[in-house]
């Protein structure tokens, strides 16, 4: 089936750092999303893309949908304990029933 | 109470029972989904439905069926559990402005 590519698949950072993860397809998407998953909690919804190119911000994260369809980034600026969880992209199919495919996700530990 | 409810949200069972996790959600949608997360894996589709009558395999069926009682109600049942069915379980909906997941079950099978 579709897949995404997601990475890094961890990451370990000081506070106060930036943060930048991304996915790859070989399919083309017509919505991206990013997720943050807490522990012992469903995926919340962080960001939605919804055309190519689009550049995308809420608070201190940006995300952008790339002018392929193909691939999306996250970046977190000035990163923060609360920002530790794991985050997932996840891209919406063109055709069908277009159902979401999710990447593997991404861990976020950060050091104080 | 939460949008999308699932329960229980834990469970240990042995190989060859039958078990049953439920959803319900107050959203109003009509299209739900289960997904089953794996360490490593992201989510993974199992079945969705874009209404009572209407019922769609994902990704991963095999070993699980579903039922959409009604709009807010949409359950997941493994037959016959087997150890490779462990694993953390989430229901989602779908509205006009994205998808909202429950708080997952996570399940054991020994």
């Amino acid at each position: 089936g579709q897949q995404l590519n997601q990475s890094p698949q961890s990451m370990f950072i000081q506070e106060g750092e930036d943060v930048s993860m991304n996915c790859t397809s070989s399919s083309i998407f017509n919505t991206w999303l990013w997720y943050k998953q807490d522990p012992g909690e469903g995926p919340v919804l962080l960001i939605a893309l919804y055309k190519a190119g689009e550049l995308t911000s809420n608070g201190r994260l940006t995300a952008q949908f790339g002018i392929t369809r193909k691939d999306s980034f996250l970046n977190i600026s000035a990163s923060i304990p609360s920002d530790v969880g794991i985050y997932f992209c996840a891209g919406q199919l063109i055709q069908g029933a277009q159902k979401l495919v999710f990447g593997q996700g991404t861990r976020l530990t950060i050091n104080p | 109470d939460a949008d999308v409810t699932q329960t229980p949200r834990n469970r240990i069972t042995k190989t060859g029972k039958r078990i049953m996790l439920e959803c319900s959600q107050t959203k109003g949608h009509d299209r739900m989904y289960w997904y089953r997360q794996d360490p490593g894996l992201g989510l993974r589709l199992i079945y969705y439905s874009f209404d009572v009558k209407d019922i769609n395999k994902g990704e991963i069926s095999d070993g699980y069926s579903v039922s959409r009682q009604a709009q807010a109600k949409f359950s997941l049942s493994l037959e016959s559990a087997i150890p490779n069915q462990t694993a953390l379980y989430f229901c989602a909906t779908r509205g006009n402005y994205g998808y909202t997941f429950g708080s997952g079950t996570r399940l054991t099978v020994v």
